[in-house]
């Protein structure tokens, strides 16, 4: 089945430091991509997705490339902001909702991120 | 913000007893979800809806049953609580663009089952 495996966490960064969070992923069919962040006390939001290879999401700084060959999807900034410390999630969907999964995710099981001033 | 609201948003309830927990969109999607957060785990599937009446089990299903009678409202029940069920559960609909699905979450339900 599909799975989702993200680096071991916590993650305690300075501010101003460069970010990587490895994702690597199984999966059967043509998986979309994406990375979700949880800040304190809040649901899930979308940071960034991709939907084939070699595509690269990006938003708020942050950027992640849809690799194929390593079947991997890193996410990382080059500065992080005490705002950025948050939980990030990697997920995939396989294939669309018109086939069969419905366009369920599968999840990594986090990341804490923490940046200090 | 893809109009998703669940409710309620905190509850704490005894052992053995039944819990509804409701989400609510407002933009007509066609496919809703339900996963549960728990620590080490991210979130994992409980059930699912492709449109109304249609429903299927996710990752985790067991002691967990769900209702879709209109497209808005999603019902995630607990016939008889658990502590292992103590949980945030988190309510999602899909947006279709391209062909390609992608989900939005609402903003949670804190359980504690004790």
């Amino acid at each position: 089945g599909d799975s989702v495996t993200q680096m071991e966490g916590p993650v305690t960064l300075s501010e101003e430091a460069c970010l990587t969070i490895n994702c690597t992923y199984t999966a059967t069919g043509y998986p979309s991509l994406f990375w979700y962040v949880q800040y304190p006390g809040e649901g899930l939001q979308l940071l960034l997705k991709a939907t084939k290879a070699d595509d690269k999401g990006s938003n708020k700084g942050f950027e992640a490339t849809y690799r194929k060959e390593t079947t991997s999807f890193h996410l990382e900034k080059g500065s992080v902001q005490v705002s950025d410390s948050a939980v990030y999630f990697c997920a995939l969907s396989d294939t669309s909702a018109g086939g069969t999964s419905y366009g369920k995710l599968t999840f990594g099981q986090g990341t804490i991120l923490t940046v200090h001033p | 913000d893809a109009g998703i609201t669940q409710s309620p948003r905190h509850k704490v309830t005894e052992t053995g007893t039944p819990v509804t927990l409701r989400c609510h969109q407002t933009e007509n999607h066609r496919y809703m979800y339900w996963y549960r957060q728990d620590p080490g785990h991210g979130l994992r599937l409980i059930h699912y809806s492709y449109g109304v009446k249609d429903t299927d089990k996710g990752e985790v299903s067991d002691g967990y049953s769900v209702s879709r009678s209109k497209t808005e409202d999603f019902l995630l029940t607990l016939e008889s609580a658990t502590s292992s069920q103590t949980s945030v559960y988190f309510c999602a609909i899909s947006e279709s663009k391209g062909g390609r699905e992608t989900q939005y979450f609402g903003p949670g339900t804190r359980l504690l089952v004790l």
